[in-house]
């Protein structure tokens, strides 16, 4: 995988269904994987920052997992509501020269519409 | 809200203007990016400061220009733009330019160019 790549495009759910969406990154010097919640005129939102393998981070109903070593990172929410409906962003950082300074690179994001 | 306030939120402007787009952020941080969202393209990384230093060009054409005077100000210098230059442009900070810190963004400026 050469560039970050997040599935499905788009999902409609109902209020109080689970759902889950997936980012696919390169694995090849990975450092960090970022998540973003950006709703509609707003500005996007930080959900989490994830750098170790195997790494289950939690905010409320909405958790993350990360495989580096696949390239693989899933966002889960759990009891839909309404106000979860927005873009989920993941966002990818590999390491050059073993720096991590460098360049942040965005899937297209998921669609997530929560209907009441 | 999140400490980045982008003006102006939206700007319209003809191939021959030049205008500005201003980004300042109240968090304290070192670090400050411009980001371009095309329509139906994932967010893009234009350009990198930290520290008021530019580290990162993402091979940006001449006609923007970016400006950072100070740890918590940047700008986007803009002239000659074309009308596939027309996104929305965002603005974020972070501590110090790590890439394993989490980024604040701004509300973005909503760009179209005539």
């Amino acid at each position: 995988i050469l560039n970050v790549e997040q599935s499905p495009q788009s999902l409609h759910v109902q209020e109080g269904d689970s759902t889950n969406f997936t980012c696919s990154f390169p694995s090849s010097n990975f450092y960090a994987l970022h998540w973003y919640r950006w709703e509609t005129a707003k500005s996007p939102e930080a959900l989490f920052v994830m750098t170790l393998n195997g790494d289950e981070k939690k905010k409320g109903r909405i958790s993350a997992t990360l495989n580096t070593k696949e390239g693989y990172s899933y966002l889960y929410i759990k009891g839909s509501q309404p106000e979860d409906s927005a873009t989920y962003l993941c966002a990818s950082l590999s390491t050059a020269g073993g720096t991590s300074y460098g360049k942040l690179t965005f899937g297209q994001g998921t669609i997530l519409t929560v209907h009441p | 809200e999140t400490g980045v306030t982008q003006t102006p939120r939206h700007l319209v402007m003809g191939m021959t203007n030049k205008k500005s787009l201003k980004c300042e952020q109240h968090l304290g941080h070192n670090a400050m990016y411009w980001y371009k969202q095309s329509a139906k393209k994932p967010l893009e990384l234009m350009f990198v400061y930290n520290f008021k230093e530019q580290t990162e060009n993402n091979s940006v054409p001449s006609r923007f220009s970016p400006e950072c005077p100070n740890s918590s100000h940047l700008f986007l210098h803009l002239h000659t733009l074309q009308p596939e230059d027309s996104a929305l442009y965002l603005c974020a900070s972070s501590q110090d330019g790590a890439g394993g810190e989490t980024q604040y963004f701004g509300p973005g400026t909503r760009l179209l160019v005539l």
